[in-house]
C-alpha cells in the first residue's frame, strides 16, 4: 500500500494569492515527482527531484517552484496564482532501481 | 527520444463486454513498460508492468504483453465491469539517454462500462 499524501485535496483561490501545495510520503523514497493534468487528462512533468536539496525542472515549464529539504517532503508554491494555473497536480515518489512510481491523490486547484 | 502513443477515447462498453486499449512506443535503449489507472477524483494506480521482452503483466484480470517487435502493449480484458470504468494511461520509463527514472506516458483514454 503506497503511503503518498496531498494537501489540500479542492482549493479554489483568487488570483494573486500565493499557495502552497503539500505532498509527503512515508516510504522513504528519494525521487519525488510533480505532475500537471489538464482537463483532457494529459499529464505533464513539472518538477522533480532526486533526493534532500536537489530539485529539477520538468519537460513543461511552470512558474511554480519547489523545495525538498526533508526526504519526505516536496512541497509546490505558486508566489502569485493565476486563472491559467487552474489544474489538477499530481505528485509521486519512487525509489532508486524500482521502476514503480507512486502517486498521491491530487490537489484540484481552481484560480479565480 | 522517448514517446507512447495510445489509442484515443472515449471508449465505452457494455458489462462482460472484451477490452482492447492499444498502446506503441518509441524509446531509446530497453524500456520497462507499464499501464496505470486512473478512478474518477483519484491519482494513478500502477496495474501492471512488464520489465523486457516477451513479459506478460497481468493484474485484477487486466494483461499486457511486451511485444518488442511491433514496439506495443496493449492491455486487454477479457470481461469488464462497471467497476473498471476509469481512466488508463500507458508509461515508458528507460534508463538511459539522461531519463534519470522518469516515466514518459501516453494521452491517456477514458473507459466507460455501463450495466
Amino acid at each position: 500500500e503506497a503511503d503518498i499524501y496531498q494537501t489540500p485535496r479542492y482549493l479554489v483561490i483568487g488570483t494573486g494569492k500565493k499557495i502552497t501545495l503539500e505532498c509527503s510520503q512515508t516510504m522513504g523514497h528519494d525521487k519525488m515527482y510533480w505532475y500537471q493534468q489538464d482537463p483532457g487528462m494529459e499529464l505533464h512533468l513539472i518538477h522533480y527531484s532526486y533526493g534532500v536539496n536537489s530539485t529539477e525542472k520538468g519537460d513543461l515549464s511552470s512558474e511554480s517552484t519547489v523545495s525538498r529539504i526533508r526526504t519526505e517532503h516536496f512541497p509546490l508554491t505558486l508566489e502569485s496564482a493565476r486563472p491559467s494555473h487552474t489544474s489538477q497536480y499530481l505528485c509521486a515518489s519512487s525509489q532508486t532501481y524500482t521502476d514503480t512510481q507512486y502517486f498521491g491523490p491530487g490537489t484540484r486547484l481552481t484560480v479565480l | 527520444g522517448n514517446s507512447v502513443t495510445q489509442m484515443e477515447g472515449p471508449v465505452t462498453l457494455s458489462e462482460e463486454a472484451f477490452l482492447t486499449i492499444n498502446c506503441t512506443y518509441t524509446a531509446t535503449g530497453y524500456p520497462s513498460l507499464f499501464w496505470y489507472v486512473q478512478y474518477p477524483g483519484e491519482g494513478l494506480q500502477l496495474l501492471l508492468k512488464a520489465t523486457k521482452a516477451d513479459d506478460k503483466g497481468s493484474n485484477k484480470g487486466f494483461e499486457a504483453t511486451y511485444r518488442k517487435e511491433t514496439t506495443s502493449f496493449h492491455l486487454e480484458k477479457g470481461s469488464v465491469q462497471v467497476s473498471d470504468s476509469a481512466v488508463y494511461f500507458c508509461a515508458l520509463r528507460t534508463n538511459s539517454g539522461g531519463s534519470n527514472y522518469k516515466l514518459t506516458f501516453g494521452k491517456g483514454t477514458l473507459l466507460t462500462v455501463n450495466p
